[in-house]
C-alpha cells in the first residue's frame, strides 16, 4: 500500500536554532498533506493544511512564522521549527491525501512522526 | 465546526471477549466520512475502519465492526474475540472535503 515516510524520526536541536521535518509520498502523488501536532496521551491537533504550490492554511493560534511548511512538489512537504524552544517538543505527524477521485472518499495515509527535543 | 467526542478515556477488555469503544460527532454537513484509527506504542497512525455517510450498511473490516447511527450521530467501533494486539489508543475521526478532526482517543487495554 502506499507509504508516507517522515524524517527524521527523532531530532534533538539547541534552542533558539531552526530544525526541519520532512514528509515525503512514496509511491503516490499528493496534492495536500497535513501537520499534526501531538502532546504526551493527548490527541492529534491539526496545525495547518498544505497545498502544493501555494501557501499552507493554518489553523486557528498556530504561528504560521514560527512553523513554516513548504509543499514544493507533490511528493514532499517540509515543516520547519524556527528558532525552537523547549516549549516546541512534541510529536509531529504528516499525513499525505492521495490524488485520485472525489476528494472527500480520498485516501489519507500518516507518516511515522517525528520526535522534537529543544534542549 | 466539526466536534468529535469520545467519552470514554479508558477501556479494559479480557482478551477474545468483545468491546466496544465509542464516538459522537457534531455537524451540518450531509456528505463526510467516519474512521476509526488505532495508534500502537509506536505512534504510527493505523486506518482501523471508515465508514461512508451516505452508506446505511455498517461497515465491517474482520474482527472490527461499527455501528453507525447517522441521525444520533452515533459511531461506535465493536471489537470481536479481542487480542493483545489491539491494545492500543483508538481515535475517531471525522473527515469532511477537507480536513481530518479527531476525537481525544480512547485507550484499550486488553487483559490476558
Amino acid at each position: 500500500g502506499a507509504v508516507v515516510s517522515q524524517h527524521p524520526s527523532r531530532v534533538i536541536c539547541k534552542s533558539g536554532t531552526s530544525v526541519k521535518i520532512e514528509c515525503r509520498s512514496l509511491d503516490f502523488q499528493a496534492t495536500t498533506m497535513f501537520w499534526y501536532r501531538q502532546f504526551p496521551k493527548q490527541s492529534l491537533m491539526l496545525m495547518a493544511t498544505s497545498n502544493e504550490g501555494s501557501k499552507a492554511t493554518y489553523e486557528q493560534g498556530v504561528e504560521k512564522d514560527k512553523f513554516l511548511i513548504n509543499h514544493a512538489s507533490l511528493t514532499l512537504s517540509t515543516l520547519t521549527v524556527t528558532s525552537a524552544h523547549p516549549e516546541d517538543s512534541s510529536f509531529y505527524i504528516c499525513s499525505a491525501r492521495e490524488n485520485a477521485g472525489h476528494a472527500s472518499g480520498n485516501t489519507i495515509y500518516f507518516g511515522e512522526g517525528s520526535w522534537l527535543t529543544v534542549v | 465546526a466539526q466536534t468529535v467526542t469520545q467519552s470514554q478515556p479508558e477501556m479494559s477488555v479480557q482478551e477474545a471477549e468483545t468491546v466496544t469503544l465509542s464516538c459522537t460527532y457534531d455537524t451540518s454537513e450531509s456528505d463526510y466520512y467516519l474512521f476509526w484509527y488505532k495508534q500502537p506504542p509506536s505512534r504510527q497512525m493505523i486506518l482501523v475502519i471508515r465508514q461512508e455517510a451516505y452508506k446505511q450498511q455498517n461497515a465491517t473490516e474482520n474482527r472490527f465492526s461499527v455501528n453507525f447511527q447517522k441521525a444520533a450521530k452515533s459511531f461506535s467501533l465493536k471489537i470481536s474475540d479481542s487480542q493483545l494486539g489491539d491494545a492500543a489508543m483508538y481515535f475517531c475521526a471525522y473527515r469532511s472535503r477537507y480536513k481530518l478532526t479527531f476525537g481525544k482517543g480512547t485507550l484499550l487495554t486488553v487483559n490476558p
